[in-house]
């Protein structure tokens, strides 16, 4: 079957930086992408991998590693807006995006 | 430019009832999916369609029918709701359906079905 495994919590302090891990199992990759969802709101892109390596756009970054079906999401100088869920997403063979359940990420002043 | 809108924003419908979830983008946007999300759960896909005239099924397409008429619409309709269907629905559309095919999502329908 097709997996995609993200924390379903973490909790991080203004002004620091965190980091959300994400590892999948799927049928087929076409990429991986990230998408942020405040509480009550539609899903937003953040970022898309599709080879190994940092693609870094402002306070966020995403990595990804298809050898080892890991991707991780990070995010620098926590802002009080960067409270809500992060949701990583796979693209699969059929071009069909598998989606994690999402991290709900707790911003601390 | 409005984007994607859902129609309506909530609803409560008595189980056995039948209803039209309306979706409409004005991107010009080849492809559309409906998906719902569940707590706890990832994103699931209901159906999709890759342009005017084709739909195809998602990984929890029981209950749930689509057409697309034209470009622009996508509605979801649920023939006879059962309280299973109780969840939140997100309309998307993306350009063409490709591998860095970015979707945007609607704003969303909360439903309840009792």
């Amino acid at each position: 079957g097709q997996n995609i495994d993200q924390p379903t919590e973490m909790t991080a302090t203004e002004g620091a930086i965190v980091q959300i891990n994400c590892t999948y199992q799927t049928s087929g990759f076409n990429g991986l992408f990230w998408y942020q969802q405040h509480a009550g709101e539609a899903p937003t892109f953040l970022s898309y991998n599709v080879l190994d390596g940092l693609e870094e756009k402002g306070r966020f970054s995403s990595f990804l590693s298809r050898s080892k079906g890991y991707s991780y999401l990070l995010l620098k100088e926590l802002q009080m807006k960067d409270s809500a869920s992060y949701l990583c997403a796979v693209r699969d063979s059929n071009y069909q995006l598998i989606w994690g359940a999402g991290t709900k990420l707790i911003i601390k002043p | 430019t409005a984007g994607i809108t859902q129609a309506p924003t909530s609803q409560i419908l008595a189980a056995g009832r039948s209803m039209t979830l309306r979706c409409t983008q004005d991107m010009r946007h080849n492809a559309m999916y409906w998906y719902r999300q569940d707590l706890g759960l990832g994103l699931r896909l209901i159906h999709y369609s890759n342009t005017a005239g084709t739909t195809g099924k998602g990984e929890v397409p029981d209950g749930y029918s689509v057409s697309r008429a034209n470009t622009d619409d996508f509605p979801l309709t649920l023939a006879s709701a059962v309280p299973s269907q109780t969840s939140v629905y997100f309309c998307a559309s993306s350009a063409s359906g490709g591998a860095s095919d970015t979707q945007y999502f609607g704003p969303g329908t909360r439903l309840t079905v009792l």
